[in-house]
This record gives C-alpha cells, structure tokens and sequence, in this order.
C-alpha cells in the first residue's frame, strides 16, 4: 500500500481481556517495529521483525506481549489480560533493511491504534 | 549507548517569528539523525533527515536542520512558524544496526 497502515483506530476493551492489534507495512519493507506512546510521553520500542530472522522483543514489557510476523507481511501485537497501564498509543513503523547507507533506517510510521482499558 | 536528548519540552512562540527546536545526540559510531513531526491524533511523519553529505538539511514545510558533529547536536529550526506548525516534534538517531533511539519530544505551540 501506499503506507503503514494500523487497525483498529481505537480500541476500548475492558482490564483482562485480550486485545490484539494489526500492522500492514508499506510493501517491500523488511523491517518492522511496534513502539508504544504513553499519553504525553515519547515513544517506547516494543518490538522489531526483520525479514525472517528472529524478532528483537528487548522491549516487550511483559509476558502479557506477543508479536507475530510472518515473512514481510502484515503484523499483529497481542496483549493478554490487558492492564488499566496498558492504555496509550500503540504506533507501528515500518523501513527497508537498516544498514550502512542510511536509507534502511528511515521509518515511516502508522497513525497508532489509541488503546483505552477500563 | 547512543540516547537523544530534546531539551526543552515546550517551546511558545508567536507567529512569524523563528524557532529552534534543539536536539542533542550521543554516540561514539556512525549515525544518522531524524526529526518526526506527530500532529494531534496521527502517527509521526519524517519532517527530514541526515544521512551523510551536506550537514545542512532541508525539509518539508520550510524546516532546516543543521547536523553539528563537535557539539553532537542536531537542532531544528524555521525562519517563520505558522499556525499550522503547533505539534509534537521528536528527534531520533540512528546507528547502522536496528536501534532507533528517540527523544522525549518537544511540544511546540505557535501562538496566533
């Protein structure tokens, strides 16, 4: 597509369900990353795909946090028994492999799926 | 470690008038330097970026960077802000790896 695209927009789901979240990269781009923006706050690396190596998870914050990939296709964020902290914005960005000319670490970003946990 | 540093978290400024946004970086490799512009309710857009070359870049909506490797400083500025200028701006490096560090973001308001 012409960009990143995230679904849903919004999400409003109530503390211990589980929600899960879609990224669909711009086509062509091997990299993946989901990060997530607490309200007023600059953003935190969840996770980071590259084709089909294994993922980065450093930042998952806790075991309630899966992401999946599948090759350089779309991508889903899973949150288990949702907690009333897990509320914020959850962006994901895509980018062609990072590497030494530059243009592999240019991230172009979705518009961010607004989590709310009652 | 490589970490960014935004150094002011609001910055007011009347229309028309100039504004920088600074940013510093630390790191001892490589790096490419970025600044986001996050308007309310969106995701973050490239506003610009260095990769090599030139340290002055230019970029959308009349911005400029200026990459200072002595200072290890990136600051964004434009000669005359408008209205539609008042966001969220984040800088961010880069190494060649995967690790994409952002700062804190600077909240900019022009006002009318």
């Amino acid at each position: 597509g012409a960009g990143v695209s995230q679904s849903p927009s919004n999400k409003v789901t109530e503390k211990g369900k589980d929600v899960e979240l879609r990224c669909d990269p711009i086509s062509g781009h091997t990299a993946l990353y989901w990060y997530r923006q607490s309200l007023g706050q600059g953003l935190e690396f969840l996770i980071y795909f590259q084709g089909n190596s294994a993922p980065d998870k450093s930042g998952l914050p806790s075991d309630r946090f899966s992401a999946e990939r599948t090759g350089e296709s779309v991508s889903t964020l899973t949150i288990q028994r949702t907690q009333q902290e897990d509320s914020a914005v959850y962006l994901c960005a895509s980018s062609l492999t990072p590497g030494t000319s530059g243009r592999g670490n240019i991230q172009y970003f979705g518009a961010g799926t607004r989590l709310s946990v009652l | 470690a490589q970490s960014v540093t935004q150094l002011d978290s609001q910055v007011p400024v009347f229309e028309e008038a100039p504004v920088e946004l600074r940013c510093n970086y630390s790191s001892s490799v490589s790096v490419y330097l970025f600044w986001y512009v996050q308007y309310p309710n969106q995701g973050l857009q490239l506003l610009l970026k260095y990769l090599s070359g030139s340290t002055l870049v230019k970029g959308i909506n009349g911005f400029e960077a200026e990459f200072n490797k002595s200072q290890t400083s990136f600051h964004l500025r434009k000669p005359s802000v408008h209205i539609s200028d008042t966001a969220e701006y984040f800088c961010a490096a880069s190494g060649t790896g995967n690790q994409f560090y952002f700062g804190t973001g600077t909240s900019l308001t022009v006002i009318p």
